[in-house]
């Protein structure tokens, strides 16, 4: 069974900080790995997809990075701003069925 | 375009009552998906149907839980003789190909008193 582990559960930082978010997920074969922010009493909103053939992808501020054959996956936000408080959550797919680690809070204070 | 909707956003219900959740998918998106997120056991699969197609089924939690997908868009999720542990955030998720992005609604929070 795929387990996915996200460190650290809760992060804080001054605006305009740099951030970094770690996955790691116990079984390498998967097809893809997704990143996702969760406001607050609301749904999950996509971030970013890596293919399991891909190394990166990048979205303006955000780049995420994944090395399938250590099962580690990172998330980097550039320039923290307020706004980008949330949880961020790591999800791998190994068929179709996303498992999902736990998340990491973040706060960015301004 | 439209978004994952889902209904009814909030719904509070008593133990022992069936209830009924509802997800609208991106219009053409083939696939959809059931999810539970709840404060113990954080984000898990409950449903996949694809298509046509059989839909897997292994992650619902025992047999008070059922889905149906009619004509391959709106799905219906239930849940009979609630019970408190079943209150969580219900997640609904589309996708137009398998495996790719999924696109999830705003979810249905569902206490069962």
């Amino acid at each position: 069974k795929q387990e996915v582990t996200q460190i650290p559960a809760a992060l804080s930082v001054p605006e305009g900080e740099n951030l970094v978010l770690n996955c790691s997920f116990t079984d390498s074969a998967i097809y893809n790995l997704q990143w996702f922010r969760q406001d607050p009493g609301k749904g999950l909103t996509s971030l970013l997809l890596i293919q399991s053939s891909q190394r990166e992808q990048t979205s303006g501020r955000l780049n995420a990075s994944l090395d399938k054959s250590s099962g580690r996956s990172t998330l980097y936000i550039a320039a923290s701003q307020p706004g980008d408080s949330a949880t961020y959550l790591c999800a791998v797919s190994g068929d179709y069925k996303l498992s999902f680690g736990a998340g990491t809070t973040v706060t960015v204070r301004a | 375009g439209a978004g994952v909707s889902q209904s009814p956003s909030n719904k509070v219900t008593e133990k022992g009552k069936d209830v009924e959740l509802r997800c609208d998918p991106i219009s053409g998106h083939t696939a959809l998906y059931w999810y539970r997120q709840s404060l113990g056991q954080g984000l898990e699969f409950l449903i996949y149907f694809q298509g046509n197609s059989a839909p897997d089924k292994s992650g619902l939690p025992s047999d008070r839980f059922s889905a149906e997908r009619t004509g391959g868009s709106v799905s219906t999720l239930t849940i009979q003789r609630t019970q408190q542990e079943d209150s969580a955030v219900y997640l609904c998720a589309s996708s137009d190909i398998t495996p790719e992005t999924q696109y999830f609604g705003p979810g249905t929070r569902l206490l069962v008193l």
